[in-house]
């Protein structure tokens, strides 16, 4: 099984803010999902194979990465983009990281 | 437009067994598999298996083999999970989620709460 590693466990920003949250895979995978979650919501699909933006996500998100390696970046925080952000990798059995909790300053 | 309705909050006992349900609409059941992923308060996210409704084939994370039984009723569009033997671990939020045309989960319904409680 793959266990995903998200840095960091919970993080403030302020509006404007750049923001990355890593994900680190225990082994190479193909690509990496990201979901949002908000309190009392079911998750949301973000950012699909790595960096394919999912439907109506603004375009000041972003996702890179390869390998074990992988990162969710939003260029100028806004405060609806408060929420909590679980990477997902797509060998078997599928697994998720423990989670981003990203904070308003 | 899809959507996964699922079903509503369940209180078991310890021992007994809970079945959850999921109704999908807006898309053929029998063309996407079905899977479901449980959150233990304040906790993250964890695969438990899926369901081909067409076939219904079965595939489980080693961990829920004994305690997740996944069925689908095609008639209605219903995706099922039981859980059985509950114990204060069970006690959390399982959301049924669809694997679309792209290999990711692309929807979500809107989760159900169990709580183990005697």
């Amino acid at each position: 099984e793959i266990v995903l590693t998200q840095s960091p466990t919970t993080m403030t920003a302020s509006p404007g803010e750049k923001v990355t949250i890593t994900c680190r895979a225990s082994s190479s995978v193909s690509y990496m999902h990201w979901y949002q979650q908000k309190p009392g919501a079911s998750p949301k699909p973000w950012i699909y194979e790595t960096s394919k933006l999912a439907s109506g996500v603004p375009d000041r998100f972003s996702g890179s990465g390869s390998g074990t390696s992988y990162s969710l970046t939003i260029n100028n925080m806004e405060a609806e983009d408060a929420a909590t952000y679980y990477c997902q990798q797509w060998n078997y059995p599928y697994t998720f990281g423990a989670g981003t909790k990203l904070e308003l300053k | 437009e899809v959507q996964l309705q699922q079903s509503g909050p369940e209180v078991g006992r310890p021992g007994s067994s809970v079945k959850i349900s999921c109704k999908a609409s807006g898309y053929t059941f029998t063309d996407y598999v079905m899977n479901w992923v449980k959150q233990s308060p304040g906790q993250g996210l964890e695969w438990i298996g899926w369901i081909d409704p067409e076939y219904g084939s079965t595939d489980y994370a080693e961990k829920f083999k004994k305690k997740a039984t996944l069925t689908a009723d095609t008639s209605s569009n219903t995706a099922y999970i039981q859980l059985s033997s509950l114990t204060s671990e069970d006690t959390a939020t399982y959301f049924c989620a669809r694997i679309g045309g792209e290999p990711y989960f692309d929807y979500w319904g809107q989760g159900v709460m169990v709580t183990v409680s005697s």
